[in-house]
């Protein structure tokens, strides 16, 4: 079957450092996105992987392991404006699957 | 670049009637569109694939004859919700693939807000 883990929410300070996981099973995989998506508005892209290992973008980075169905996003230096929820999207044989998403805040 | 544009942004129609959404991707060519539904706290649910000039594959519980989708040119495709009712309320975002990147990435558009009385 097909299924997309990942937390619920989480809460961090500005400034700081917050790791958002995800793990995954699909029939197939031909990479793995992350979108981040504001309250009423849609998703945007922020990052894609197809290999093992991390991409780096600026303050955000994302990490892929194919074995263990295991992807991370890494924000850094967070402001305030990264208050949205996070969407971990495996691509499987077909199309991509979208999580529920993680609703970050980020407080003062 | 590769901006993907909605129209129109909300609308409130009654119920039994038609809505249509247009999606159009501005600066790019996209080969494949795709037309997802969120209700409030929930995921995006993928509700259709279409591909410039053939049929629309449809997901599972998805009524094709309710959304009625076209996709005519490489920029435009096309929602209809037909005979509409309360529960088609939702948010109706599509996203295309741009062809010339050989279609990894997705982008979205700005979504349509639709709410049935």
């Amino acid at each position: 079957g097909q299924n997309i883990d990942q937390p619920t929410e989480m809460t961090a300070t500005e400034g700081a450092i917050v790791q958002i996981n995800c793990t995954y099973q699909t029939s197939g995989f031909n990479g793995l996105f992350w979108y981040q998506q504001h309250a009423g508005e849609a998703p945007t892209f922020l990052s894609y992987n197809v290999l093992d290992g991390l991409e780096e973008k600026g303050r955000f980075s994302s990490f892929l392991s194919r074995s263990k169905g295991y992807s991370y996003l890494l924000l850094k230096e967070l402001q305030m404006k990264d208050s949205a929820s996070y969407l971990c999207a495996p691509r499987g044989q077909g199309n991509l699957i979208f999580g529920k998403g993680t609703k970050l805040s980020v407080k003062p | 670049g590769a901006v993907v544009s909605q129209h129109p942004s909300w609308v409130i129609c009654k119920s039994g009637t038609s809505v249509k959404i247009e999606c159009r991707s501005l600066d790019f060519q996209a080969t494949t569109m795709f037309w997802y539904r969120q209700f409030p706290k929930q995921s995006l649910m993928l509700m259709a694939t279409s591909n410039e000039g053939s049929k629309a594959t449809y997901e599972q519980g998805v009524e094709k004859d309710k959304f009625l989708i076209n996709h005519a040119s490489l920029t435009l495709s096309t929602l209809t919700v037909t005979s509409a009712h309360p529960e088609d309320s939702s948010f109706y975002i599509c996203s295309a693939r741009p062809w010339e990147t050989g279609g990894y990435e997705q982008y979205f558009g700005p979504g349509t807000r639709l709410t049935v009385t």
